[in-house]
């Protein structure tokens, strides 16, 4: 079958870099995106790569390795709106993206 | 304003009734999504759109349907079939070009009693 495997939890503290990992397992490959998504609301596009490497967006960075099948997002400066979960999602083909179960990431004074 | 619009945001039904989600968008996309989402879950998908007329199952379509007559609209019918439909439902919108970036709506939480 089709998946994306991510920490379910991670917590860091104010200022602090934080990195989410997911690996994923599908048919068809594209590309990986992020998505923020704080509770009770919708998810929010944050990055995306196709390629190999890094993808810097200000504070917020995207890495993939497609031989590894695995990428990260890095979330630097962290700040408390930054707590929300993050979805890894791959585009496997045909517009259809396969979400990761998300990891919730707890940012502390 | 360009965005994607879910109506309503809180949706009650009995068991056994089949209840429409609405899902409008301005933003002239050709793709749209459907989602579901269960607490402390990420997002599966129901059916896809690439282009009016036309639709894909996604991973759980079983007790949904849906239908794309208009670009701007994908409402989607969750069936007396669907055996567990409480839920918080996601409709998204995207260019399926390049990075396929998707725009979601505010979601609409079905609560079956």
């Amino acid at each position: 079958g089709q998946s994306l495997e991510q920490p379910s939890e991670v917590t860091a503290v104010e200022g602090a870099i934080v990195q989410i990992n997911c690996t994923y397992q599908t048919s068809g490959f594209y590309g990986l995106s992020w998505y923020q998504q704080h509770d009770g609301g919708a998810p929010t596009f944050l990055s995306y790569n196709a390629l190999d490497g890094l993808e810097e967006t200000g504070r917020f960075s995207s890495f993939l390795s497609r031989s590894d099948s695995y990428g990260y997002l890095l979330l630097q400066e962290l700040q408390m709106k930054d707590s929300a979960s993050y979805f890894c999602a791959a585009m496997t083909g045909g517009f259809k993206t396969i979400f990761g179960a998300g990891t919730r990431l707890f940012v502390k004074a | 304003d360009g965005g994607i619009t879910q109506s309503p945001k809180y949706l009650f039904r009995k068991e056994g009734q089949n209840v429409t989600l609405s899902c409008e968008q301005n933003l002239n996309h050709d793709a749209m999504y459907w989602y579901r989402q269960d607490p402390g879950q990420g997002l599966r998908l129901i059916y896809y759109s690439q282009i009016v007329n036309d639709f894909q199952k996604g991973d759980i379509a079983e007790g949904y349907s849906v239908s794309r007559e208009k670009k701007e609209s994908f409402p989607l019918t969750v069936t007396s079939a669907q055996k567990n439909p409480t839920a918080f439902y996601l409709c998204a919108s995207s260019t399926g070009q390049g990075k396929n970036e998707q725009f979601f709506g505010p979601g609409t939480r079905l609560t079956v009693l």
